[in-house]
C-alpha cells in the first residue's frame, strides 16, 4: 500500500516565478492538507481540501492556492515567489471528515523548494 | 490562539542515557497530541498519538504522556541510541471544527556513540 507521495522532490525557482507542487494521498484517504516548514521551524498549516473544496485555511496570502482532483490528488500553487517561500512543503492525507471527527494525518516526504 | 512550545531546543547526550523531551501547549481544549520524528531534510514519521481521553502511549523504547489540564506532554526515550538522532516534533489538534495540526518548533536530539 503506497503511502503519501509528493513530486517533485526538489526544485529551484527564481523570485517572481510560479510553482506547482503535487501530492497523491494514501489509498483510501480523501482529505489532503498542505504545510510549509521553514528551516529550523515546525510545519505551518497552509490549507486543507476535502471533496474538491478548500475546507480550512491557515494564515497564508492569496499567492498560495490549491486544487483537489476527483481522484483526491492535490496541487499546491504559489505565485509571485518570494525568497521567504523557500521551505519544505509537506502534504498530509487523512480519511474523510464525516461527523466532524478528526482523523490522524499521514505525511509525505515533502518537496524542497528553493527560491533564488 | 493555540501555541506549542518545545524544550529544550537542542539536546546532546551519550549513548545509553534515558531522556525526556517536553512539549507544552496554551489551550487545553485539544483533540489529540502526536509526536513525530524528522530526519534532516525528510518528511515526518509518526511516533505516538495520544487521544485527549488517554494519559499515555507506549511503543518500544518510547513512552509519551499527556496532561491536558496543565497543557503538557513528555516524550520519554529509554536507552538512547545514535540512530535516535533526529528532530522530534509535537503537534496538537483542536476540537471539532479545526482539522489542522499545530506544531512546536521541535527538539534537535543528537545521541553520541
Amino acid at each position: 500500500d503506497a503511502g503519501v507521495t509528493q513530486s517533485p522532490t526538489h526544485l529551484i525557482k527564481t523570485r517572481g516565478q510560479q510553482v506547482t507542487l503535487r501530492c497523491s494521498p494514501k489509498s483510501g484517504h480523501d482529505t489532503v492538507s498542505w504545510y510549509q516548514q521553514a528551516l529550523g521551524q515546525g510545519p505551518q498549516f497552509i490549507f486543507q481540501y476535502y471533496e474538491e473544496e478548500e475546507r480550512q485555511r491557515g494564515n497564508f496570502p492569496d499567492r498560495f492556492s490549491g486544487h483537489q482532483f476527483p481522484n483526491y490528488s492535490s496541487e499546491l500553487n504559489v505565485n509571485a515567489l518570494l525568497l521567504g517561500d523557500s521551505a519544505l512543503y509537506l502534504c498530509a492525507s487523512s480519511p474523510g471528515l464525516a461527523g466532524g471527527l478528526f482523523y490522524e494525518q499521514y505525511f509525505g516526504p515533502g518537496t524542497r523548494l528553493t527560491v533564488t | 490562539k493555540q501555541e506549542v512550545t518545545q524544550i529544550p531546543a537542542a539536546l546532546s547526550v551519550p549513548e545509553g542515557e534515558n531522556l525526556v523531551l517536553n512539549c507544552s501547549f496554551t489551550d487545553s481544549a485539544i483533540y489529540n497530541l502526536q509526536w513525530f520524528r524528522q530526519d534532516p531534510g525528510k518528511g515526518l514519521t509518526s511516533l505516538l498519538l495520544i487521544q485527549s481521553s488517554q494519559r499515555e502511549q507506549t511503543s518500544g523504547r518510547l513512552n509519551a504522556s499527556l496532561d491536558k489540564s496543565s497543557g503538557r506532554s513528555t516524550l520519554y526515550i529509554a536507552a538512547s541510541q545514535p540512530g535516535d538522532s533526529a528532530t522530534y516534533l509535537c503537534a496538537v489538534t483542536g476540537t471539532s471544527g479545526t482539522y489542522k495540526y499545530i506544531f512546536g518548533t521541535g527538539t534537535r536530539l543528537k545521541v553520541l556513540a
